[in-house]
């Protein structure tokens, strides 16, 4: 069965610090693989996918067919870093996302 | 820039009623989700519609639920006889196509079961 698991239920750094989500995922085919993010009181809004390679806010991450690995990360977090973040599958041909629990991370001053 | 909407926010219900969520697709989307997070665990997806049918269900999504499009704006996730457990956040999403990935997430509906 599909499967997204974040380590993490919680990751606390200070400003500046690097930071690694850490997310690994159990799928037999091509899976598409996103960083979700819900700041507080928001809604859960993409972050990043990996077909587009692009980097935002800072954060990159790169898929790891090898480890089946989807990691995120930023060099120097900021405090507006701090949310939930959620890594994501999508299955070849699929529509559903298969979500992780999540990750909190909390950067402080 | 245009947002998918749910309506309630929070709807409180006594065990064995029924209850509609509502969701505002964004316009020009064609695929429909919806997803519910239990207090403190994951995301799960419950089910897809697409061209006026379920594209795909979890097991989670048994006949106590229904989502039907009743016109060319709503979209709505029937709970039929509400258990306990059913008390969750309910997220409502909209994408253009399979190939755009990326799913647009509506503020959620607290549904809360009594």
């Amino acid at each position: 069965a599909q499967r997204v698991t974040q380590p993490e239920k919680l990751l606390s750094v200070f400003k500046g610090a690097p930071v690694e989500l850490k997310c690994n995922y159990s799928y037999s085919g091509s899976p598409e693989l996103f960083w979700y993010v819900q700041y507080s009181r928001q809604r859960l809004q993409l972050l990043l996918r990996h077909i587009s390679r692009e980097s935002i806010k800072g954060f990159t991450a790169d898929l790891n067919k090898g480890e089946t690995s989807f990691h995120l990360k930023k060099p120097f977090a900021q405090e507006e870093d701090s949310a939930m973040y959620y890594c994501a599958l999508k299955k070849q041909a699929g529509t559903a996302l298969i979500f992780g629990k999540g990750t909190t991370l909390s950067v402080s001053s | 820039e245009p947002e998918v909407t749910q309506t309630p926010s929070h709807q409180v219900t006594q065990m064995g009623q029924e209850v509609i969520l509502r969701c505002v697709p964004i316009s020009n989307h064609l695929y429909f989700y919806w997803y519910r997070q239990i207090l403190g665990q994951k995301v799960e997806f419950l089910v897809s519609f697409y061209n006026n049918e379920i594209s795909e269900k979890s097991e989670i999504f048994d006949d106590q639920f229904s989502v039907e499009r009743p016109d060319g704006s709503n979209f709505t996730l029937k709970i039929r006889s509400t258990k306990l457990e059913d008390s969750a956040m309910y997220f409502c999403a909209s994408n253009a196509g399979l190939a755009v990935g990326e799913q647009f997430f509506g503020p959620g509906t607290r549904l809360t079961v009594l």
